[in-house]
């Protein structure tokens, strides 16, 4: 079955970028969509359709999608930033899929 | 403003069965797809279904296809999941989250999610 590959984790110091990568074959076709959760809460649809950012959204988080990799930057991340990451996007024949997550540690 | 409303979680026994409900609010509920998603104890987002704004085309997560039937009802902006058939396995926390109007996938509203628990 088809599979979206994020990093487990990734750890950055408050004011740096956070980049956090979701790799799957159909991308190139495929638009990538990405949700953050804090802990007890449900998710919040942070970037869709590769790179468009809802309102609300803070504008230093930003996403990008090139061959099979999307990517979610966070631009001078802060602390309340701190969050299970998913990417969100379908295989070939547009079934959806969630990515693993990934757990971003600002400290 | 937008808002969904889940109901209908609990516990079941192994082999038992469950109708979840999901009340909208805020939006036309028939213009949009509507999804169900759920997330098991400590683990990630796991997408489960979807259903179409006329209920024209379903789809179901190999999971659970068999088991789960989505389905919708316009006049009472409703969304349901009916789960048949329960496994150990199907312990999560169950989310409807509404899609876009051309597309299952934007996701941009979310309810606060139904616990269900399945053991003996």
């Amino acid at each position: 079955s088809y599979e979206l590959t994020q990093p487990p984790s990734v750890s950055v110091s408050p004011g740096q970028t956070a980049r956090i990568t979701c790799s799957g074959d159909a991308l190139p076709k495929k638009y990538a969509y990405w949700f953050q959760q804090k802990s007890g809460q449900a998710p919040v649809l942070v970037i869709y359709e590769d790179s468009k950012r809802p309102s609300g959204i803070p504008e230093r988080f930003s996403g990008s999608s090139s061959g099979t990799m999307a990517t979610l930057t966070i631009s001078g991340a802060q602390v309340e930033d701190e969050a299970d990451y998913y990417c969100f996007s379908a295989d070939s024949s547009g079934n959806p899929v969630f990515g693993g997550g990934t757990k971003l540690t600002v400290l | 403003q937008v808002q969904l409303v889940e109901s209908g979680g609990g516990l079941v026994k192994p082999g038992g069965s469950l109708r979840l409900s999901c009340a909208a609010s805020g939006f036309t509920f028939s213009d949009y797809y509507m999804n169900w998603i759920r997330q098991a104890p400590g683990k990630g987002l796991e997408w489960v279904s979807y259903i179409s704004r006329s209920s024209s085309y379903t789809n179901y997560a190999d999971s659970v296809k068999g088991r789960f039937t989505i389905s919708r009802d316009n006049a009472k902006n409703s969304l349901y999941l009916q789960i048949n058939s329960l496994r150990a396995e199907d312990t999560a926390v169950y989310y409807c989250a509404r899609g876009g109007v051309d597309t299952s996938m934007v996701l941009d509203y979310w309810g606060q999610g139904t616990q269900v628990t399945v053991s003996s």
